[in-house]
C-alpha cells in the first residue's frame, strides 16, 4: 500500500530565516506530486505541483520554492520566511494529474513569528 | 473566487440531527470527491462521484452528483460526535482539480 510522509509535524522560525519541509511517498512510482497551503478550517490553494524528477509548476507567484530531486521525494523551501508564510502545509500526490483522488500527507503546521 | 462554493460554511449541530452539506460550481467536473479533516491532520478521502445523478452511501454518509455534474451534496442521518471536521468538496475538470471552501461541521454531544 501506498503512504506519504511530512515532516517536520510543527515548526516555528523567525522571520528572515530559511525554509525547508519535506515530503515522501512510498509504494507508488512516477506519482504526481504536489503542495498546498492551507488557512485555518478552509480549503486548500494549490502551490506547486510536479510530474516528475525536476519537474515543478507554480500556481501562484510566492516567496516560496519547490524541487524534486528524487522520484518520491518533493520538497518546499523559502530562502527568507514573511509573516504571511504562516499556515499549515499539506503534501499530496496522485496516480494521474490534477485526475480524481488525491491522497494527502499529515501536514505541517508552519509558524512565522 | 472560487470555482467550488461550500455552504454553509460553519453548522454547529446536536448529535442525532441530520444535515446536508452542499458543493456547487457553475462549471462541469469529470469526478468529484468528498474529504473530510480533523484538526492538524491532513484530508482523508470519503468518496469518489463520477456518473451525473449518481448516489453512493457510506454508514450514515449519503453522496450525491449533480445530474449535470456541477453540483453535489452530502448528507449526514443521526449525526454522531465522531462526524465533527472539515469537510472539503474536491473536482477535477479533466486538466485541473479544485477544492472547495469548505464546511466547519461541530457535532454537539
Amino acid at each position: 500500500s501506498q503512504t506519504i510522509h511530512q515532516w517536520p509535524a510543527t515548526l516555528v522560525q523567525p522571520v528572515g530565516s530559511p525554509l525547508s519541509l519535506e515530503c515522501t511517498v512510498e509504494g507508488t512510482s512516477n506519482p504526481n506530486l504536489y503542495w498546498y497551503r492551507q488557512a485555518a478550517g478552509r480549503g486548500l490553494q494549490l502551490l506547486f505541483y510536479s510530474v516528475g524528477i525536476g519537474q515543478i509548476s507554480s500556481e501562484v507567484p510566492q516567496n516560496l520554492s519547490a524541487s524534486r530531486p528524487q522520484d518520491r521525494q518533493f520538497i518546499l523551501s523559502s530562502k527568507k520566511l514573511l509573516l504571511s508564510d504562516s499556515g499549515f502545509y499539506l503534501c499530496a500526490w496522485s496516480v494521474i494529474l490534477y485526475q480524481e483522488t488525491q491522497y494527502f500527507g499529515p501536514g505541517t503546521r508552519l509558524l512565522v513569528l | 473566487t472560487q470555482l467550488l462554493e461550500q455552504s454553509p460554511q460553519f453548522l454547529s449541530i446536536q448529535e442525532g440531527e441530520n444535515l446536508t452539506v452542499y458543493c456547487n460550481s457553475s462549471s462541469v467536473f469529470s469526478s468529484l470527491q468528498w474529504y473530510r479533516q480533523e484538526p492538524g491532520e491532513g484530508p482523508v478521502l470519503l468518496v469518489t462521484v463520477v456518473t451525473g445523478g449518481e448516489v453512493k452511501k457510506l454508514k450514515r454518509l449519503t453522496f450525491q452528483f449533480g445530474d449535470a455534474r456541477k453540483d453535489s451534496s452530502l448528507h449526514i442521518t443521526a449525526a454522531q460526535p465522531g462526524d465533527t471536521g472539515l469537510y472539503l468538496c474536491a473536482g477535477d475538470t479533466g486538466n485541473q482539480f479544485y477544492f472547495g471552501t469548505g464546511t466547519s461541521l461541530t457535532v454537539i454531544p
